[in-house]
């Protein structure tokens, strides 16, 4: 099948860092991303539909200006947590839209810990 | 109101025995499709199965079946010949609107235990 990737696989930070995330798609063209990010046995909460060429869609209480996305090529959409705090540990997940929108293919996921 | 229902927090099964995992979803858009997913301890989310709201018939994918009835709004997931590597977490998900719709709505999850 389709297959995504996620860069890093995980990441430690210092507070007030900021952190950026690579989600590739390998073997497809994707118009369209998403970013999830889930907390321990939890569900996966979404916080942004990723579009290439055009600005991303926020779900709401997602702060954009603290979770940057661009979505340059048709293959990588990045997610860059800017000025990391500790609360914003968790575990995020990028998904790209197959090419005929029926479903979604995840990457590994990214583990991030804010110190 | 939710729009995914998974009831079941926890579920065991026995290895070799099928096992049924529930899912409700609630939309009054006719066209959605439905999704099941797995996440292992790993965290990689693995699609399993997709079930069009106009598909006339169940999806089925090798050992995994989903129970689509379309008029009491569940979609179930049923494993048969459950196997020890199949202990994860399963979600149920949704998206409404057209295949090109986008995004989907997760349900809370199943953790899923198989016993030797």
């Amino acid at each position: 099948g389709a297959v995504v990737s996620q860069h890093p696989s995980w990441v430690i930070c210092k507070s007030g860092t900021s952190v950026k995330i690579e989600c590739r798609s390998l073997d497809f063209q994707a118009t369209t991303m998403f970013w999830y990010r889930q907390f321990p046995k939890q569900s996966l909460m979404l916080m942004a539909t990723s579009n290439e060429g055009s600005k991303a869609t926020y779900e709401q209480g997602v702060e954009k200006d603290k979770f940057l996305i661009n979505h340059a090529s048709l293959t990588l959409s990045t997610l860059t947590v800017t000025s990391a705090h500790p609360e914003d540990s968790s575990f995020y997940i990028c998904s790209a839209a197959s090419p005929g929108g029926e479903t979604q293919y995840f990457g590994p996921g990214t583990r991030l810990l804010v110190l | 109101a939710q729009k995914i229902t998974q009831t079941q927090p926890g579920m065991f099964v026995q290895e070799k025995e099928a096992v049924t995992l529930d899912c409700t979803y609630d939309t009054s858009d006719p066209s959605y499709g439905l999704f099941w997913y797995k996440q292992p301890s790993s965290g990689e989310m693995i699609f399993l199965i997709y079930q069009g709201s106009y598909d006339q018939q169940n999806a089925t994918e090798g050992r995994y079946s989903l129970n689509f009835q379309k008029a009491r709004k569940s979609a179930n997931l049923v494993i048969s010949a459950s196997q020890l590597g199949d202990s994860a977490m399963y979600f149920c998900a949704m998206r409404e609107g057209g295949p090109h719709a986008g995004k989907s709505t997760f349900g809370d999850g199943t953790t899923l235990t198989v016993k030797p």
